[in-house]
């Protein structure tokens, strides 16, 4: 069966640091991967999806980037935070090629101070 | 573009009854996918039920259905026999079929559940 990782799952940081968010997918090969950013009492935002490795698509100009560097390993990261990206960090996969639902991680919780 | 609209920020339902969490959408497309999505206390997102644009019979999963209305282009989520477990956020989603490869889901702001005992 597939499963997904997400880690760590809670995340202090002072501002101007960098950041390194990892998802792994597991069980499945060539997804689609997606970052979320859920802000608190808000909706789901769409940053990032990928088709493949090294296919990145921004969906919101900001202050992160994401990166494939291998099928099933997808990094969201910052090389300076700022006090606005605190929130809630969803990883998700879709199989490729096929009309299905995302499937999600467990999120990470970025607190930015 | 599309949108997904869920007028209701908060609802509560005693536990063993019915309760209906709306959705309506916007779309000029045809042929697409709906999902209500759970997101209980660990935040952790789950699927609760999926809806095909193309099938008239709404679909169900347990004690979960939904009410589609295509014409209307409403989607509701109707929880039979509430249980605690059920308190949650519920987000209703929205999924052209397009043939890329692509699969952004389009999100609603969700609702707060809450189930009083």
């Amino acid at each position: 069966s597939q499963t997904i990782h997400q880690w760590p799952a809670t995340l202090v940081q002072p501002v101007g640091s960098p950041l390194s968010l990892e998802c792994t997918v597991e069980g499945t090969s060539n997804p689609n991967l997606y970052w979320y950013r859920q802000a608190a009492g808000r909706g789901l935002q769409l940053l990032f999806y990928s088709v493949g490795i090294g296919q990145i698509s921004s969906e919101v100009p900001q202050n992160l980037s994401a990166s494939r560097p291998q099928d099933r390993q997808f990094i969201l990261s910052s090389k300076k935070l700022l006090l606005s990206d605190s929130g809630f960090y969803l990883c998700a996969w879709s199989v490729s090629g096929v009309n299905t639902e995302a499937f999600f991680g467990q999120g990470t919780r970025l607190t930015v101070v | 573009a599309q949108t997904v609209t869920q007028s209701q920020p908060e609802m509560s339902v005693q536990e063993a009854e019915t309760v209906t969490l709306s959705c309506t959408y916007d779309t000029s497309e045809s042929d697409y996918y709906l999902f209500w999505y759970k997101q209980p206390p660990s935040r952790q997102m789950i699927l609760v039920i999926r809806q095909e644009a193309y099938k008239q019979q709404n679909a169900t999963e347990n004690r979960f259905s939904v009410n589609f209305q295509k014409a209307a282009k409403s989607f509701s989520l109707k929880i039979s026999d509430s249980q605690l477990g059920d308190a949650a956020m519920y987000f209703c989603a929205y999924r052209r079929n397009n043939a890329g490869n692509n699969r952004k889901l389009i999100w609603g702001l969700g609702t707060s559940l809450a189930v009083n005992p």
